[in-house]
């Protein structure tokens, strides 16, 4: 297993563009979180899955965003109609189920994709 | 609310010389505690964790961190710093339900020679 990955890595994009991120888990994982990261912040949740139902929302995550998880195993964050605030690295993370050996809320987290809207 | 303090923003540490990073958390139940290190360009890489048992625990890369409840806190420590330690390290408390993690804003570590 290579660990979680994350596509693609860096992404210029014009203000106003729908830009689209993929995040392929840990496989057997059936966890899986989005957060962002700012410069000299630490990560802030968005979203999480459990399969595919997307089961908590951050109040971050406008409109503007969605993001879907179908069969429950790669997930896509599709940001709308960008702005210059929406520069960030996204993070992708994923954890494995109930019962398995190890630690049921450990997060392995992808090297990210990031995102400069000019 | 849950939340995560990293009072210091920036520590700067001789190679060699021994290392302690804070952090303080604020939640209403029984914490699950992490520390995370992030290298430029890299992703976030577990050092440690904390669910319950004995409150000192050891991580990868010659990193501890002890649980005190009376503080709230879950302090990093190494007893020698290497050059290669030099990075971004985050404190993280995860909610019970498994769904989200709150993170602190991160020690910037420098190592000089």
């Amino acid at each position: 297993d290579t660990g979680v990955s994350q596509n693609p890595r860096h992404k210029i994009t014009k203000r106003g563009q729908n830009v689209t991120f993929r995040c392929d888990p840990i496989s057997e994982h059936n966890r899986l979180y989005w957060y962002r990261q700012t410069l000299g912040q630490g990560p802030e949740f968005l979203t999480y899955f459990q399969n595919e139902a997307q089961l908590e929302k951050s109040r971050l995550l406008s409109d503007r965003f969605s993001a879907e998880r179908p069969k429950g195993s790669f997930s896509t964050l599709e940001i709308q109609r960008t702005e210059q605030g929406d520069s960030a690295m996204y993070l992708c993370a994923s954890s494995p189920p109930w019962g398995l050996a190890g630690a049921p809320y450990e997060q392995y987290f992808g090297p990210g994709t990031r995102l400069t809207v000019t | 609310a849950q939340s995560v303090t990293q009072p210091d923003i920036h520590i700067t540490v001789s190679e060699g010389a021994s290392l302690e990073l804070r952090c303080n958390y604020s939640y209403g139940a029984t914490p699950y505690l992490f520390w995370y290190v992030q290298s430029p360009g890299q992703g976030l890489q577990l050092l440690l964790k904390y669910f319950s048992g004995d409150t000192l625990v050891q991580g990868i890369k010659g990193f501890e961190a002890e649980f005190k409840r009376s503080q709230s806190s879950f302090n990093l420590r190494k007893p020698s710093v290497h050059w290669s330690d030099a990075a971004e390290y985050f404190c993280a408390v995860g909610a019970n339900t498994g769904n989200q993690f709150y993170f602190g804003t991160g020690t910037s570590l420098t190592v000089i020679p």
